[in-house]
């Protein structure tokens, strides 16, 4: 079985301009979380998605947007890009709305903002 | 949340023991204590959870005392590929069920 898979691996922007990730769950499951990290930090929750509905948002800023489509796949969008968004961008996926059975992740996105 | 207090980095050499050793004063009743695993440029990895006392798996055993307060992440005998950041998460936030990460702690593993 194919674990969570994310794209792109890399991609460089620059400030100002928008960029879309993408993120693929384990098969059956139904959630899906972001997670951003900057170098030296450990991840910093984004977004929960579960059956296509937001379910929790971390502290950022409304430039970041997600959402979930009908066959469980997310989208992380985040528009007018700032040096300050370069990181390592993670998604986590769960069978449940909870954890209890465990978060997979990604090996993530590698975003950077010239 | 409780917070977690965990030492910032520890080196070892091959074959060694290594104990790693997470403060969570406030953990809270029904919180239940989980270790993860980064290698650079890689999602987190689950390694092992638990409640109290001693739970072990083929990777690692984790230990709790009586009061909770504290708990350590024994990794036997490591190798170089063990060299990673491990991360102790206690307890999640339920209204938004996220992990909620420190800065973890950096293992170098020397030959």
């Amino acid at each position: 079985d194919a674990g969570v898979t994310q794209s792109p691996t890399h991609l460089i922007k620059t400030r100002g301009q928008h960029v879309t990730l993408r993120c693929s769950p384990i098969s059956g499951h139904k959630s899906v979380s972001w997670y951003q990290q900057v170098l030296g930090q450990g991840p910093q929750f984004i977004f929960q998605y579960y059956e296509k509905e937001e379910r929790g948002r971390g502290n950022f800023p409304d430039r970041f947007s997600a959402r979930q489509f009908p066959n469980y796949s997310s989208e992380l969008n985040v528009n007018a890009l700032l040096l300050g968004d370069s990181a390592l961008y993670l998604c986590a996926s769960s069978l449940g709305v909870t954890g209890d059975s465990g978060y997979t992740f990604g090996s993530g996105t590698r975003l950077t903002v010239v | 949340l409780a917070k977690t207090t965990q030492p910032i980095s520890m080196d070892s050499y091959e074959g060694q023991e290594v104990n790693i050793t997470c403060s969570h004063n406030n953990i809270a009743t029904n919180d239940y204590i989980t270790w993860y695993q980064q290698f650079p440029s890689q999602g987190p990895r689950f390694i092992i959870q638990g409640y109290k006392t001693k739970v072990t798996n083929e990777v690692a055993s984790l230990f709790i005392p009586a009061d909770r307060k504290s708990s350590t992440l024994s990794l036997p005998r490591v190798s170089l590929s063990d060299t990673a950041v491990y991360y102790c998460l206690v307890g999640v936030d339920y209204n938004t069920d996220k992990l909620i990460f420190g800065t973890g702690t950096r293992l170098q593993v020397f030959p």
